[in-house]
């Protein structure tokens, strides 16, 4: 079936530690995105990728990293500069960006605990 | 600059009676709009979407979104409310002026009581 994997379900990261958050998308997708969600928020951009080896940065980039280097995968690191990483992070695709009316699809999602 | 806002943050309605769940944009651009579902820790699912169409849009599970323009309103509903409803719903925008940027609202959480 054809869709987003996110891994890993749940996430813990000492103080100080890098992670990455894994997606794979098998929809052929040109475009994928990461977003954070907190309580009581809707969801927050933090990066955007158009098309292969290409990425831009969203609202709340600051403390995250990605690369685009296959289109099935992009990976976001969280990286010890992000201050409050602790959240839900969501992982979309869809069909060619400047593409309009094309809603996204999602993975299940990441939820990333520092502890 | 564009927006969304969902003007409640809590619906509760009894099981079988209607659910009404409100959403009011703000666009420069003729916009698309989505309602999406979330169920606890879970990612999002496409209810529908409204795309300059029809401005009554059906989805599943017995949804609907109306597109008033005249109100810029795009509120949710569905006649008959089942337990399995109970999650987080969010009304989103797609502007496409420069690139196909999607802009959340806040949630509504859909709570179903017996």
């Amino acid at each position: 079936d054809g869709g987003i994997t996110q891994s890993p379900k749940y996430l813990f990261r000492k103080e100080g530690q890098n992670v990455t958050l894994s997606c794979e998308q098998n929809l052929n997708h040109d475009a994928m995105y990461w977003y954070r969600q907190d309580p009581g928020q809707g969801l927050r951009l933090i990066y955007y990728s158009q098309i292969v080896n290409d990425f831009q940065k969203g609202d709340i980039a600051e403390g995250y990293s990605v690369s685009r280097e296959k289109k099935e995968s992009f990976p976001l690191t969280v990286t010890s500069a992000q201050k409050n990483p602790t959240a839900f992070y969501l992982c979309a695709s869809s069909i060619p960006f400047r593409a309009m009316n094309t809603e996204a699809f999602f993975g299940q999602g990441t939820r990333l605990t520092v502890v | 600059a564009q927006s969304v806002t969902q003007l409640d943050s809590h619906v509760s309605v009894s099981e079988g009676t209607p659910v009404l769940l409100r959403c009011n944009y703000s666009s420069s651009y003729s916009p698309s709009l989505f309602w999406y579902v979330q169920h606890p820790n879970k990612g999002l699912q496409l209810l529908l979407k409204y795309t300059s169409a029809a401005t009554l849009v059906k989805g599943i599970n017995g949804f609907e979104a109306e597109f008033k323009k005249s109100e810029t309103s795009f509120h949710l509903t569905k006649p008959s409310a089942h337990m399995s409803d109970a999650a987080e719903y969010f009304c989103v925008v797609s502007v496409s002026g420069g690139y196909n940027k999607l802009i959340f609202g806040a949630g509504t959480r859909l709570a179903v009581h017996p």
